[in-house]
């Protein structure tokens, strides 16, 4: 298995407060991406990086932030969380990114908002 | 057109049975496609990845159709431990478009 964690595992916060999700790699992959899952829409990209200080938007971006300013770290933040950001949230690495490529995944965040 | 269909099932088959489902995309520009197998609250893992007409590794078999846009994946000798949902990805696509997946229980 590709060396990808996620942290926390698990999180329930309350509407507006800040929260960050850590994706921490061992692969020395170049390219990091952040995905949310919800029921009945799949997998949707919120964010992705291409190297340090080096990321761009997906799909579904508003309301998120991202840093990189390490190869094998991946932040994702929600600035002032909202209930609609209540998801499973994961992170995928992948060599070549650009071009077609295999993508590896975490084992996912689960955060809930009240 | 959605980027990327499937159908979302549920498939029930009994053990041992051969099923397939189809993965319907909308970008020509796609050149590569994956199958991940994703488990109940488990990330996805890579399945098969097809790069040409398609892609077998052992019960397993991905066959592109380029003209009708669509990749099929089958499966023969059903375990019970092929139950899972079944995602695709054609690539490129915008926004690493994934398709919401097919779920697939199999049966004793």
């Amino acid at each position: 298995d590709a060396g990808i964690t996620q942290s926390p595992r698990h999180k329930v916060t309350e509407t507006g407060t800040p929260v960050t999700l850590r994706c921490h790699q061992t692969e020395n992959h170049r390219y990091m991406y952040w995905y949310r899952q919800d029921p009945g829409h799949g997998l949707r990209l919120i964010h992705y990086s291409y190297g340090v200080k080096d990321t761009d938007k997906g799909e579904v971006s508003d309301g998120y932030s991202v840093s990189r300013s390490k190869t094998e770290d991946f932040l994702l933040t929600l600035e002032s969380a909202t209930s609609s950001q209540t998801s499973v949230y994961f992170c995928a690495i992948s060599e070549i990114g650009g071009v077609p490529d295999e993508q590896y995944f975490g084992p996912g965040t689960r955060l809930t908002v009240t | 057109r959605k980027e990327v269909e499937q159908d979302p099932g549920p498939f029930n088959v009994p053990e041992g049975a051969t099923v397939a489902f189809n993965c319907t995309y909308s970008n020509s520009a796609s050149q590569s496609f994956f199958w991940y197998r994703q488990d109940c609250r488990k990330e996805p893992k890579l399945l098969m990845s097809v790069y040409s007409s398609g892609n077998e590794d052992g019960r397993f078999t991905a066959q592109l159709n380029r003209a009708s846009q669509y990749i099929s994946l089958l499966i023969r000798d059903s375990k019970l431990s092929d139950s899972a949902t079944y995602l695709c990805v054609p690539l490129p696509n915008n926004d690493m478009r994934f398709g919401a997946g097919t779920r697939l229980t199999v049966k004793p």
